[in-house]
């Protein structure tokens, strides 16, 4: 079945320092691929998206590009911020899944002054 | 309304009482989606609505857990006879068509005692 594997938490960067959380995926068909975000004590926010090959979401500074490749949707972004901090969850659907969330198992970032 | 939302916020019962937990998606939303939180498991599906029907309730880890919506807008999820692996946090969340989901509630915590 489609499943995301994320690299595993907590990252912990300095403010200013570059960050990249890894994930990839292994799906049927050509899934859609999502970042969420959810900041303490706050509900799941959608971050950034990309529907096809070769795509970038951008959102906020952050970055990732759909890489069908290497099955890939790294988050990128070049300079963190304390209230970077959170937990970041890479997820897909596709048709096959009718359209539900599969979710990574999140990372947590702490970015420290 | 303005975003999802989902009521109660905290729910804290007694093991092997019943619970109701609700869902008001954003006004026009066709699709809805139930989805659980918790520590041990991550984020894990249970349940997708397109209108009234639910195509896929794949995820519902027994059936003590059911779901209706009514009026292709609130739902309702009810776990009969909780149990105390069902403390979690119960998101909704919901979108224009399908295809992900991308407005997510603040969630209901349940505790079972």
């Amino acid at each position: 079945g489609d499943s995301v594997t994320q690299m595993e938490g907590p990252v912990t960067l300095s403010e200013e320092a570059f960050l990249t959380i890894n994930c990839t995926y292994t799906a049927t068909g050509y899934p859609s691929l999502f970042w969420y975000v959810q900041y303490p004590g706050e509900g799941l926010q959608l971050l950034l998206k990309a529907t096809k090959a070769d795509d970038k979401g951008s959102n906020k500074g952050f970055e990732a590009t759909y890489r069908k490749e290497t099955t890939s949707f790294h988050l990128e972004k070049g300079s963190v911020q304390v209230s970077d901090s959170a937990v970041y969850f890479c997820a897909l659907t596709s048709l096959s899944n009718t359209g539900k969330l599969i979710f990574g198992q999140g990372t947590t970032l702490q970015v420290k002054p | 309304g303005a975003g999802v939302s989902q009521s109660p916020s905290n729910k804290v019962t007694e093991k092997g009482k019943d619970v109701e937990l609700r869902c008001d998606p954003i006004s026009g939303h066709t699709a809805l989606y139930w989805y659980r939180q918790s520590l041990g498991q991550g984020l894990e599906f249970l349940i997708y609505f397109q209108g009234n029907s639910a195509p896929d309730k794949s995820g519902l880890p027994s059936d003590r857990f059911s779901a209706e919506r009514t009026g292709g807008s609130v739902s309702t999820l009810t776990i009969q006879r909780t149990q105390q692996e069902d403390s979690a946090v119960y998101l909704c969340a919901s979108s224009p068509e399908g295809g992900g989901a991308e407005f997510f509630g603040p969630g209901t915590r349940l505790t079972v005692l």
